[in-house]
């Protein structure tokens, strides 16, 4: 099965740097990458994703970088702004029968002002 | 408006005596799923449903059971919960029968066993 390997687990940065998030997966039949940002006490939300046949997607700060070849893909948050401050998960799809999502383990973003 | 619900937001109980955590979604998805999230460990798989009567489990099914009669309902149920079972618990929902798309979660249930 599936599974998703996720760094850094915390990341601390000042306004107006960028950040990067780095996730590997292990499945190449895996075809749908979703990133989703959890707010302090809130539910997870999507924020991006990116499938298979594209290799960058973006909206407005935030970037997503797919390397199918190596199996990794990466989140890009550019300006960053307290309000990125979160956690931050990324997820593929398993390519087996279960057809499932698996997530990362986290990555839990500072930004400091 | 669209949206997933839990119940109850907050649970303390004691070990050993059954507990059910509903979820309920409004959109017409088929796809549901349930996930604990624990420090360090990310969200974790507990069991999904491709649709009504089809339920399958995750990676972490051991010590729960769900249902699924209805389209719109996935409850998570515990029969004889333990401490290891303290956690935020999460439900999904995904339309199309597939998780290919954006999956949206309810509120959390924090589940406190002791």
């Amino acid at each position: 099965g599936e599974n998703v390997e996720q760094h850094p687990s915390t990341l601390s940065v000042q306004e107006g740097d960028s950040a990067v998030i780095k996730c590997t997966y292990s499945d190449s039949a895996s075809n749908y990458f979703p990133w989703y940002k959890q707010e302090l006490g809130k539910r997870p939300q999507l924020i991006i994703d990116i499938r298979s046949n594209v290799g960058e997607k973006k909206d407005q700060r935030i970037a997503v970088t797919l390397n199918k070849t190596a199996k990794h893909f990466s989140l890009h948050i550019t300006e960053t702004q307290p309000e990125d401050s979160a956690v931050y998960f990324c997820a593929a799809v398993d390519g087996g029968a279960t057809n499932k999502l698996i997530f990362g383990t986290g990555t839990l973003l500072a930004v400091q002002p | 408006e669209a949206q997933v619900t839990q119940n109850p937001r907050y649970l303390i109980t004691v070990t050993g005596k059954k507990l059910t955590v509903t979820c309920s979604q409004n959109m017409n998805h088929e796809y549901m799923s349930w996930y604990r999230q624990d420090p360090g460990l990310g969200l974790r798989q507990i069991y999904y449903s491709m649709n009504v009567e089809v339920t399958d489990k995750g990676d972490v099914p051991e010590g729960y059971k769900v249902s699924r009669k209805e389209k719109r309902n996935f409850p998570l149920i515990l029969e004889s919960p333990s401490p290891n079972q303290t956690s935020l618990y999460f439900c999904a929902s995904s339309p199309r029968g597939d998780p290919n798309t954006e999956a949206f979660f309810g509120q959390g249930t924090r589940l406190t066993v002791v």
